[in-house]
């Protein structure tokens, strides 16, 4: 199972809106609903920020919204602050019953 | 509060095993399957595979097939990785992810991560 593809790195600046795209295949996110997202910020461990494609566990912003098309999924963060400059993975669930990551990109808050 | 209190750094040489354990409290430890997630240094999260902690049902990525074992002592509420014949690029922080009552929900709480040291 390859890895989902992720933009190494994204940037913008505060109050701006950025979107982290999420591309797997057919065997992945284009078959089932079951992406999220998370953040990690250094020396941390990941932080669940996106589930089931759209769906936002209590607690986190509604800054942060997801979405998918085809084998796509993305994450946009809206309204940018310094404290979102962090690591974000997405993660699909694929068929045999397994998951997968992307390889993480890097966001900057200039 | 649910949390995921994992065992310490470990230093192991080549081709010795590891045993990574995760305690779980705060919720009923076999509603809820337990994924385990690998990074190794400067790198991504890698998936490693899952075990449904009420049936001791397992099922690993196929890159870790053959090197990997999980299991469960429900007396205990801990959930165990044992990862075999180590080499240095298994070098690597371990963490235990809690997952939701079937293997397709995500990964709502983490453990704090166990690094893996691999030297000779």
């Amino acid at each position: 199972q390859s890895a989902l593809t992720q933009p190494a790195s994204v940037s913008g600046s505060p109050g701006q809106s950025i979107t982290i795209s999420c591309t797997g295949t057919s065997s992945d996110v284009g078959s089932y609903n079951y992406v999220s997202w998370y953040q990690q910020h250094p020396g941390n461990a990941p932080k669940l920020m996106i589930s089931d494609v759209i769906k936002r566990p209590s607690g986190v912003s509604s800054r942060f919204s997801g979405s998918k098309s085809g084998n796509t999924a993305s994450l946009t963060i809206s309204g940018l602050q310094a404290e979102d400059e962090a690591d974000y993975y997405c993660s699909s669930y694929t068929s045999n019953n397994r998951w997968v990551f992307g390889g993480g990109t890097k966001l900057t808050v200039l | 509060q649910v949390q995921l209190v994992q065992s310490g750094a470990e230093v192991k040489k080549p081709g010795a095993s590891v045993k990574v354990s995760c305690k779980a409290s705060g919720y009923t430890f076999t509603g809820y399957y337990m994924h385990w997630v690998r990074q190794a240094p400067g790198q991504g999260l890698e998936w490693m595979g899952w075990i449904n902690p009420n049936s001791g049902g397992t099922n690993y990525a196929q890159k870790f097939q053959g090197w990997v074992t999980m299991t469960r002592d429900t007396s205990v509420s801990t959930a165990y990785m044992e990862l075999s014949s180590l080499r240095a690029d298994f070098t690597a922080l371990y963490y235990c992810a809690r997952g939701g009552s079937n293997y397709r929900s995500p990964f709502d709480y983490w453990g704090q991560g166990a690094l893996v040291t691999v030297s000779s």
